[in-house]
């Protein structure tokens, strides 16, 4: 099967402006979490999506929105960018939503903000 | 609340040498655990995990973990480093309602020639 994959892989944007990220599931997935990774505050969780129903959301603020399709494929967006968004977004995903099973990475979008 | 401390930001070891990165936890409930190893500019790819049952953990690449409840513990060994071992391990649980990895600041391995 084909791992997780995200787009784009590189993105540079400017404060104040907005941005989408795509993640699409392994195939038979149906849970897509996102994360986001930085040099300071290391990996921190960002929502959960479970058959198009948000499940868990991390501590940040309401700037940062997803959604999650019929397909199971989700997009995470972030308006009004800072500077301190600039950071890895890496999307997982996994099978069923038992606590015990394996998410399985993307290899992440790096999102530059100048 | 679930957490986790992983002892050492760096360890370096030499080729052939036995690798040892630390992880402490603290859960609340019967903890679900995980490594991760992650290369430089790519994801997060899965060494292994601890859900129920035997103690010890064996994974991928010759690494291993052994779940220590009185200790709070889940280190990772691996008896001989390979060159290859080179990068960023990760130890995490999963959050109390199980929908979230919690994870630690991550352990940067180096292997000398």
């Amino acid at each position: 099967k084909a791992g997780v994959t995200q787009t784009p892989r590189y993105l540079i944007k400017t404060r104040g402006q907005q941005v989408t990220l795509s993640c699409s599931p392994i195939s038979g997935h149906r849970s897509v979490s996102w994360y986001q990774q930085t040099p300071g505050q290391g990996l921190q969780f960002l929502f959960e999506y479970f058959s198009e129903t948000q499940r868990n959301k991390g501590n940040f603020p309401g700037r940062f929105s997803g959604r999650q399709f019929s397909n199971s494929r989700s997009e995470m967006n972030v308006s009004t960018l800072e500077l301190g968004d600039s950071a890895l977004y890496l999307c997982a995903s996994r099978e069923s939503s038992g606590p015990e099973e394996t998410q399985y990475f993307g290899p992440g979008t790096r999102l530059l903000v100048l | 609340a679930q957490s986790v401390t992983q002892l050492g930001s760096h360890v370096s070891v030499s080729e052939g040498a036995l690798v040892l990165l630390r992880c402490n936890y603290s859960s609340s409930v019967p903890p679900y655990l995980f490594w991760y190893v992650q290369y430089p500019n790519q994801g997060l790819q899965l060494l292994l995990k601890y859900t129920t049952g035997a103690t010890l953990v064996k994974g991928i690449n010759g690494f291993e973990a052994e779940f220590k409840k009185s200790e709070t513990s889940f280190h990772l060994t691996k008896p001989s480093a390979h060159m290859s071992d080179a990068a960023e391990y990760f130890c995490a649980v999963k959050n109390q309602a199980g929908t979230a990895l919690i994870f630690g600041k991550g352990t940067t391995l180096s292997v000398s020639s």
